[in-house]
């Protein structure tokens, strides 16, 4: 049974960096059938797609979130990381990382995800 | 990009079917048939209902089921029962290979 679990701080400060990882267990992530992604939302807000990572590295990201996200992977630790910089109070959200079927792409499984709250 | 339009809410009572439409364009649903639907309950995860616009994961219910029609992709739960309160979301890849998901839709069984 795949297992994905989010881990970072809980609270950052607004301007700085956000900083997830997604330890991925029951699988590898280097498997060509996946991409790995990060997913968002509000408090009583919807979902918002962030990006995509595949094994090789190649990503995708959202448009309105391009400039200020990076995400990476580590294939030796099977985790794959969020950077988000720049933050203000609307990147407060839950944050979820997901596996991703390549095609058709939907999501199969998803973390517990955990919320970030930016403040000072 | 944008988001997908779904209703904000549907409502009906037990045993009765409701249907969730989920809007995009030819750039998102109208052009692939990459459309899933997640289910969310409060506090907890998404969970996949539906794949391939009409597709059922293991583990989904039968009452759920899928289509689609031009831009517009529709989700259909059958026999409503009070576990299936909820928020339902749609999702679809797109040409710019990249996902959006729908606003969402709170569904209330009475």
């Amino acid at each position: 049974q795949v297992q994905l679990q989010e881990s970072g701080p809980g609270l950052v400060k607004p301007s700085q960096t956000l900083s997830l990882t997604c330890t991925v267990s029951g699988g590898s992530i280097s498997s060509g059938s996946y991409y790995w992604t990060w997913i968002r939302q509000p408090a009583g807000k919807g979902l918002e797609w962030i990006g995509r990572i595949y094994t090789s590295g190649r990503t995708n990201y959202n448009p309105s979130l391009k400039s200020r996200v990076t995400i990476s992977i580590d294939t030796s630790k099977n985790q794959f990381s969020l950077k988000l910089t720049s933050v203000t109070a609307a990147d407060t959200a839950v944050y979820y990382c997901a596996r991703l079927v390549v095609v058709p792409h939907y999501f199969d499984y998803w973390g517990q995800g955990t919320l970030v709250t930016v403040s000072s | 990009q944008s988001a997908l339009t779904q209703p904000a809410s549907v409502s009906a009572s037990p045993g009765q079917s409701i249907t969730i439409s989920c809007t995009g364009t030819s750039s998102d649903v109208g052009g692939f048939n990459y459309v899933s639907w997640y289910q969310q309950h409060p506090g907890k995860a998404p969970k996949l209902m539906i794949y391939d616009v009409n597709e059922r994961p293991s583990g989904a219910s039968n009452r759920f089921s899928g289509s689609k029609s031009g831009n517009t992709a529709s989700l259909t739960i059958s026999g409503l029962q009070a576990e299936d309160e909820a928020d339902y979301y749609c999702s679809s890849y797109t040409s710019s290979s990249t996902l959006v998901f729908g606003g969402g839709t709170k569904l209330t069984v009475l």
